[in-house]
């Protein structure tokens, strides 16, 4: 099957700014899409989710956008905080409930 | 409200063994996925149970296999043990319709030795 891809592995912002992770997907039928964040040692945490009837969609300092023509989903983390460092996925769900994840990109917050 | 709770938290096997992971999800759910995480292939699914039956499959082999109990507790197990088979399991609990909040566990570290 197709999957899910991420064109950064790391990005380095600093403390304050806002980040954007980027991810790429292939799957013109996937429907519903997910960012998870995930720190060292534990399972991955539920962020954003956005479905396919939908371009933008915002939480707490967060906002995800769908562009389905060229097939992209962007995470926008605000005002970037030490906390917000961790691994993010982003995952499609094109088939019941099974979810194809990217590869993860490293975000990293310096002081 | 409890979350996904999966034991063990860790596992050291030998080749050629067989292990047996469980996994609690969350009260009201009733559907379980389990993933395998590992840091060549990523995150991959596993399989998915849904009132007791298997919903969905991914491409593993018939060594990995699963099941779900009528209070929604779900096991996997893993027969003969690889060296590959090493990764963190994880397990995601939702209410099972499609296109709802899938909430992760932990995981269970597997080490085959």
């Amino acid at each position: 099957g197709e999957s899910v891809g991420l064109h950064l592995p790391t990005l380095s912002v600093q403390e304050g700014d806002n980040s954007i992770i980027n991810c790429a997907y292939s799957n013109s039928a996937s429907d519903y899409f997910i960012w998870y964040k995930q720190e060292s040692g534990k399972g991955p945490q539920f962020i954003i989710d956005i479905r396919s009837n939908m371009d933008k969609r915002q939480g707490q300092r967060v906002t995800v956008l769908l562009n389905k023509t060229v097939k992209h989903l962007s995470l926008q983390i605000a005002a970037t905080q030490p906390g917000d460092s961790a691994v993010y996925f982003c995952a499609e769900n094109y088939d019941g409930n099974m979810l194809t994840f990217g590869g993860g990109t490293r975000l990293m917050v310096k002081p | 409200k409890a979350g996904v709770t999966q034991t063990p938290r860790y596992l050291i096997k030998t080749r050629g063994q067989q292990v047996t992971l469980s996994c609690s999800p969350i009260s009201g759910h009733r559907s379980v996925s389990w993933y395998q995480q590992t840091p060549g292939q990523g995150l991959q699914f596993l399989f998915e149970y849904f009132s007791e039956t298997q919903r969905n499959k991914g491409n593993f082999p018939g060594r990995f296999s699963g099941r779900q109990f009528s209070n929604s507790r779900s096991e996997m197990n893993v027969s003969t043990l690889e060296l590959g088979d090493s990764a963190l399991y994880l397990c995601a609990s939702s209410l099972g319709d499609r296109d709802t909040e899938a909430f992760f566990g932990q995981g269970t570290r597997l080490t085959v030795v």
